[in-house]
């Protein structure tokens, strides 16, 4: 089946600068790439998502890379803000067989004043 | 306002009983998800269903069992067969149409056995 590793387990980073969370994916038939935001004894939210066909996508501060041939996405996250701060998952899924996502172990990014 | 709402939030049980955690969607999707969440771990899948009537086992399935008599109604029965039930529990939903989709989380369940 399919495995996910995500790097690294926790990121501090100060208020403006960028961040950066990168994963790495085995299975090849993997088409669909999202990345959530989960604050503390809540449910993960969408941030952004990514689909095989298409190499990066951006959406304000966030973007999303993928890789196909080395089986690897990051996420990017530019002028950091404290309400960044939480865990954020990155996962991978294909067509077919239900869809089941299978996720990364997740980073913890803390944003400093 | 449209979404999926588990309750209750927190679930306090005695080892050795069964107790069942309620997830609704009213998001009219047909596919629904039970996943684990243990601290310092990503998600790991129970169940998941596709449609009315129909279930199958995730990564993690043994001591649960889940039901999908409802489009909008996924419960999930921990069993006293669970060696290790202390968990944030999270139902998901996606709809079907359009190839894969974006999974949309409810707040969770966090059930602590005693």
């Amino acid at each position: 089946g399919e495995n996910v590793e995500q790097h690294p387990s926790t990121l501090s980073v100060q208020e403006g600068d960028s961040a950066v969370i990168k994963c790495t994916y085995s299975d090849s038939a993997s088409n669909y790439f999202p990345w959530y935001k989960q604050e503390l004894g809540k449910g993960p939210q969408l941030i952004i998502d990514i689909r095989s066909n298409v190499g990066e996508k951006k959406d304000q501060r966030i973007a999303v890379t993928l890789n196909k041939t080395a089986k690897h996405f990051s996420l990017h996250i530019t002028e950091t803000q404290p309400e960044d701060s939480a865990v954020y998952f990155c996962a991978a899924s294909f067509t077919g067989g239900g869809n089941k996502l299978t996720f990364g172990t997740g980073t913890q990014l803390k944003v400093e004043l | 306002d449209g979404g999926i709402t588990q309750s209750p939030k927190y679930l306090f049980r005695k080892e050795g009983q069964n107790v069942t955690l309620s997830c609704e969607q009213n998001l009219n999707h047909d596919a629904m998800y039970w996943y684990r969440q243990d601290p310092g771990q990503g998600l790991r899948l129970i169940y998941y269903s596709q449609i009315v009537n129909d279930f199958q086992k995730g990564d993690i399935a043994e001591g649960y069992s889940v039901s999908r008599e409802k489009k909008e109604s996924f419960p999930l029965t921990v069993t006293s067969a669970q060696k290790n039930p202390t968990a944030f529990y999270l139902c998901a939903s996606r709809g079907t149409s359009g190839g894969v989709g974006e999974q949309f989380f409810g707040p969770g369940t966090r059930l602590t056995v005693l």
